[in-house]
C-alpha cells in the first residue's frame, strides 16, 4: 500500500526560526513535491524533485529551500519563518509521468507561524 | 493566470441527488486531468481521471466528463452520500510527460443528509 509521511501533523514556530518540514516515501518514487494548501488559493506548487539532489522551483519559491538526500526522503526548509507561511504544507510523491500522473499525498502539517 | 479554474467554491446538495463540480481550463496543451478529493486535515486523495483521448471516464458513483473544444471537465457524482462532504480539486498535467500537475482552487461539496 502507497504510504507518503510527514514528520508532524501540527507545528507551531516563532518568527525567524528555521524550520524543517519531512517527507517520506515508501513507493521507490522518483518524483517528489511540495505544495502549500491556503483557502480560496487551492494547492501551490512549492518546490519538486526528480531525482536525489535534483529540484526544481514551482510557482512559490521564495522563503523556501529544498533537500533531497535520499530517493525516499525530501525536506522542505524555511530558511527564516514568516507569520505569512503559516498553512497547511502538503507532500507528494508519484512515478515519472508516462505511466501515471498521480501523485500521492502526505497527511499534511498544519504549520502555524506566530 | 490562472490555467485550471473552479469557480464554483461550493456546491451543496441533497443525499441521493446528483452533485455536478465543473472544472475549466486555458491550456490546450493539458492532455491529462484528475480529480482529487480532500477531507479536513487529511491530505488529498485520487479519485478518477481522465486522458484527452476519451471523454468519459466511470468508476462507480464517480463520472469525469471531457469536453475539449470547451476546454471544460466536469465530476458527477451519482447518487451523492454525505461522505463525499470534502473539497475537491481538479488537476492537469501538460503534454509531453510534465511532471507536475495544475490544480484549481478546490470546489467544497456539502452533501445533507
Amino acid at each position: 500500500d502507497v504510504k507518503v509521511t510527514q514528520s508532524s501533523r501540527y507545528l507551531v514556530k516563532r518568527t525567524g526560526e528555521k524550520v524543517f518540514l519531512e517527507c517520506v516515501q515508501d513507493m521507490d518514487h522518483e518524483n517528489m513535491f511540495w505544495y502549500r494548501q491556503d483557502p480560496g488559493l487551492g494547492l501551490r506548487l512549492i518546490y519538486f524533485s526528480y531525482d536525489v539532489k535534483m529540484k526544481e522551483k514551482g510557482d512559490i519559491p521564495e522563503g523556501y529551500s529544498v533537500s533531497r538526500e535520499k530517493k525516499e526522503r525530501f525536506s522542505l526548509i524555511l530558511e527564516s519563518a514568516s507569520t505569512n507561511q503559516t498553512s497547511m504544507y502538503l507532500c507528494a510523491s508519484s512515478v515519472p509521468s508516462g505511466s501515471s500522473y498521480e501523485q500521492y499525498f502526505g497527511p499534511g502539517t498544519r504549520l502555524t507561524v506566530t | 493566470d490562472q490555467q485550471v479554474k473552479q469557480n464554483s467554491p461550493s456546491l451543496s446538495v441533497q443525499e441521493g441527488r446528483i452533485s455536478i463540480l465543473n472544472c475549466d481550463y486555458t491550456n490546450s496543451m493539458f492532455d491529462y486531468f484528475l480529480w482529487y478529493k480532500k477531507y479536513p486535515a487529511e491530505g488529498p486523495t485520487f479519485l478518477i481521471s481522465i486522458s484527452s483521448i476519451k471523454d468519459k471516464n466511470e468508476d462507480g458513483r464517480f463520472t469525469v466528463f471531457l469536453n475539449k473544444s470547451a476546454k471544460h471537465l466536469s465530476l458527477h457524482i451519482v447518487p451523492s452520500q454525505p461522505g463525499d462532504s470534502a473539497v475537491y480539486f481538479c488537476a492537469a498535467s501538460l503534454q509531453g510527460g510534465s511532471e507536475k500537475l495544475v490544480f484549481g482552487k478546490g470546489t467544497k461539496l456539502t452533501v445533507n443528509p
